[in-house]
This record gives C-alpha cells, structure tokens and sequence, in this order.
C-alpha cells in the first residue's frame, strides 16, 4: 500500500516552454499532496502543498504563477512549470499523506519516484 | 529560521558493522520524526518514525531513538549490507494540522564489501 507514482520520470524541454508533471496515489486517496524540488547533493525543498478540491498554499519564495498546482481528484495532483528556463532544471519529487498507511502515522508522507526536468 | 541539521554529511562503514546516522533538530515543538532513505536517482522510502513521547523504536534491522532533552535523533542500522547505501534523511513535522515536514540535510552512507 501507499504507493505514489509521477509520470513523466524525465523530461526535456526547451526554455519558454512549459512541462507537466502528474503525482498519483495508486492505491490510497489522498486529500493532501506535496511538491518538492532537490538540486543535487542536497535535500528537499517544500514549494507547495496541494490541497484537494481548493487552492494550493506556496511555501515562501515559491512563484505560485510559474508553478501551477492543480488538484482536481483525490488520487491526483499536477504540477506544471509555466516558462521554464535553465535554472529550474532540477529534480521534482511529489509525496502524499496516507492516513490509513500501515506503517507511519497519519503524518507520514510517501513520496513518489521524482521527475528529473533539463530545461535547455 | 528553525531546521533540522545533520552531524555527519558522510559515513564509510564495512559490511556487516553498525551504522550510526545523527540528527540534531532545533524545533522545540517538534513531536514527530520521520528517518527516509533515498537510493540515487530515486525518491525518498519512508524506513521508521517516532513520536516524541517515546525514546526508542525499533524496526526490523533499525532502530531509532530520540533524545528531546539534547534534541538529538539517531538512526541505528545493524548489520549494514551494500544494499543500504543511501542517502539518510530525518525529517520533522512541529505539529501542525498541515502535516509539513522540514527536512535535515541528508548523510551519505557508503557501505564498503
């Protein structure tokens, strides 16, 4: 149980452009959603937290304009970086609350395998 | 701003030998901790959590434990295989009904044959 997937698992797009990324609750629904980003070597970045069926809340920082987060169903949240440019070349990992997980407690997020974005 | 730090970036051990992965945190009102592994390339597993009325979990081959009067977390691996190189993550959520954890900069385990 509590498995997460994201599709695509790696993209490359021209700059300007924009890319989305989809985060899925396989197995579990999943009211409450997360958006990370990581540079290499280094940890997770909180940008966002996706709430189902209202708007997400940006962590300071975070352009909510230029990362458009959609939460329509309880099994899915998209991502989408609007205008990309080389910097936000990075790898962008999603997790999702499970509050029937076996293992964890309610606040135990799982997290999906990430999608490594080249922005070119 | 409070975070959660690591005092160890890197740790080389031998086959077989124990591990032992620290976390210092400096969010008083913290009283959950999550431990992740993250294999390269890869999204973070959750391994074991704790609460902060407890001192000690143990999972299978892991054990955590926490010490709130130092604010200080360790992960305990027994027994490390190479299959347990990984980057080390502990994660702390402060209470909140929004359920956020702040992450700790990560240790590298390398596990040598």
């Amino acid at each position: 149980g509590a498995v997460v997937s994201q599709h695509p698992s790696r993209v490359i797009c021209k700059s300007g452009t924009s890319v989305k990324i989809e985060c899925r609750s396989l197995d579990f629904q999943a009211t409450t959603m997360f958006w990370y980003r990581q540079f290499p070597k280094q940890s997770l970045m909180l940008m966002a937290t996706s709430n189902e069926g209202s708007k997400a809340t940006y962590e300071q920082g975070v352009e909510k304009d230029k990362f458009l987060i959609n939460h329509a169903s309880l099994t899915l949240s998209t991502l989408t970086v609007t205008s990309a440019h080389p910097e936000d070349s990075s790898f962008y990992i999603c997790s999702a609350l499970d509050f029937w997980a076996d293992s964890g407690g309610a606040e135990t997020q799982y997290f999906g395998p990430g999608t490594r974005l080249l922005v070119l | 701003g409070e975070s959660v730090g690591l005092h160890l970036p890197t740790l080389s051990v031998q086959e077989g030998d124990n591990s032992i992965i620290n976390c210092a945190y400096s969010n008083s009102a913290s009283d959950y901790f999550i431990w992740y592994k993250q294999e390269s390339g890869k999204g973070p597993q959750f391994i074991i959590d704790i609460r902060s009325n407890m001192d000690k979990r143990q999972g299978q081959r892991v054990t955590v434990l926490l010490n709130k009067t130092v604010k200080h977390l360790s992960l305990q691996i027994a027994a490390t295989q190479p299959g347990d190189s990984a980057v080390y993550f502990c994660a702390e959520n402060s209470g909140g009904s929004n359920y956020k954890l702040t992450f700790g900069k990560g240790t590298l385990l390398t596990v040598n044959p």
